[in-house]
């Protein structure tokens, strides 16, 4: 238990669907970021929110749509999305965002494996 | 973007052998992160080193943070069958502050 929780654990949806992931995290902690795994590639950082107010989006295509409603929950909303975004969604929490003084110590949850037909 | 350069890419070793794994940046670090991430969940942090030339342990576990800020190494001391996994390291770009990510040493011990 790594005090991150994601759902679902997998998910295989077609390109015309519309899902949504989920992230809770318990450790009181003030940002929470969703990051995509493909094989063979390094973690890639899709969005940022600290104190629920996303401050960062990393070129993200708007067919994900991220929700934070306050500093616990964060969500990942899917709609449209094509086969090359199947992969493992690992959602991530730290207790501030890093800066200049601070380090940015990441909580991972389980992930969930996508895969889009 | 900004990548680090993560070695070896993948390590087939028997158990009781030792273990090294780096990584190094074209940019300065200010902070070094190594995980580990075992199949079908999430990555989990092993070491986290702040200071250049910092030197810590965690169990079987050595990191280092190199003193010219650009790179960091990995050792695992006497393995078993459970250190099977990915090794990720991370680094917070001293100017960016974005936390970049290498892409794995996956590890097979054979006991």
């Amino acid at each position: 238990e790594t005090g991150v929780t994601q759902t679902p654990r997998h998910l295989v949806m077609g390109m015309t669907n519309k899902k949504s992931l989920k992230c809770e995290q318990h450790l009181g902690h003030n940002a929470m970021y969703w990051y995509k795994q493909s094989a063979k590639k390094p973690l890639e950082l899709m969005f940022v929110y600290n104190f629920k107010e996303q401050t960062e989006n990393n070129s993200v295509p708007s067919r994900f749509s991220p929700e934070c409603p306050n500093s616990s929950h964060l969500f990942l909303h899917l709609h449209t999305l094509q086969p090359e975004d199947s992969a493992l969604y690992l959602c991530a929490s730290s207790q501030d965002m890093g800066g200049p003084s601070t380090n940015e110590k990441l909580f991972f949850g389980s992930g969930t494996q996508l895969s889009v037909l | 973007g900004q990548q680090l350069n993560q070695s070896p890419q993948s390590m087939f070793i028997q158990e009781g052998e030792d273990v090294s794994m780096n990584c190094t940046s074209s940019s300065i670090f200010n902070t070094w992160l190594w995980y580990k991430q075992d199949p079908g969940e999430g990555p989990v942090l092993l070491i986290a080193l702040y200071k250049a030339g910092e030197l810590t342990s965690n169990g079987r576990l050595t990191a280092q943070f190199g003193i010219t800020r650009k790179d960091s190494f990995l050792n695992i001391s006497a393995s078993i069958p459970s250190d099977v996994g990915i090794y990720f390291c991370a680094g917070q770009d001293e100017l960016s502050e974005k936390l970049v990510f290498g892409k794995g040493t996956k590890l097979t011990v054979n006991p």
